[in-house]
């Protein structure tokens, strides 16, 4: 059991590139987020999905974009990146969205926007 | 935005010490209190959680929760170096008009068990 997985470990991008943030679990769970961390703002929620086909809005969704074709798989992409993205990436899945299930978080994504 | 209090750090203290790490938060609505440890380029992982007022203990922690003060605690008892980490609240809330539950994290507080 692989858990969360996250790929790549590290990406630098230029102003303007496109790129797409890999996240997969082998534990079936149907809710799946992404968050991003950056130092003295806490996570935050950028997208999240509560099973395939479905995916909606967190908190700072703006230049993200994701899809949820599989239960495994929720990439993220960067459709023009900005310097404001840098930032670490986390992704993370539980069996639901409710009160009580937990979440388990990926090793994240390092990305630096130059 | 549900707003949750957390002081950053760095909170250094000698091995062996009793650590306490607070959060505070100004919103009834949260209903389940979580902490979770994030080393060192890693990611969070759940430590502990309740949802009721009241002390809850897991080995060398324990979880408190004061509701009528909106105040949660985690003591950390005989500290260890390996305890060194950033220790993240999380608060989960119900969205009035449906939807997924809410999750919302305090920023973190960077702690050093000094061995």
């Amino acid at each position: 059991n692989a858990g969360v997985t996250q790929t790549p470990k590290f990406q630098v991008l230029k102003t303007g590139q496109s790129m797409t943030l890999q996240c997969a679990q082998d534990m079936n769970h149907e809710y799946m987020s992404w968050y991003r961390q950056d130092p003295g703002m806490g996570l935050r929620l950028i997208h999240y999905s509560v099973g395939a086909g479905i995916t909606d809005q967190g908190e700072v969704p703006n230049g993200y974009n994701v899809s949820r074709s599989t239960t495994e798989d929720f990439p993220l992409r960067l459709l023009s990146a900005a310097p404001s993205q840098t930032s670490v990436y986390f992704c993370a899945s539980s069996q639901g969205g409710g009160l009580q299930e937990t979440q388990y978080f990926g090793p994240g994504t390092r990305l630096l926007v130059l | 935005q549900k707003e949750v209090e957390q002081d950053p750090g760095p909170l250094s203290v000698p091995e062996g010490a009793i650590v306490s790490l607070n959060c505070t938060y100004s919103n009834s609505a949260f209903q389940y209190f979580m902490w979770y440890r994030q080393y060192s380029r890693k990611g969070p992982e759940l430590l502990m959680y309740t949802y009721s007022s009241g002390n809850k203990e897991d080995g060398r922690f324990t979880a408190q929760v004061d509701k009528s003060s909106k105040y949660i605690s985690l003591f950390i008892r005989d500290s260890q170096p390996s305890d060194s980490a950033t220790y993240l609240c999380a608060m989960k809330w119900k969205p009035l008009g449906g939807g997924a539950d809410g999750l919302t994290f305090g920023k973190g507080t960077h702690l050093i068990i000094q061995p």
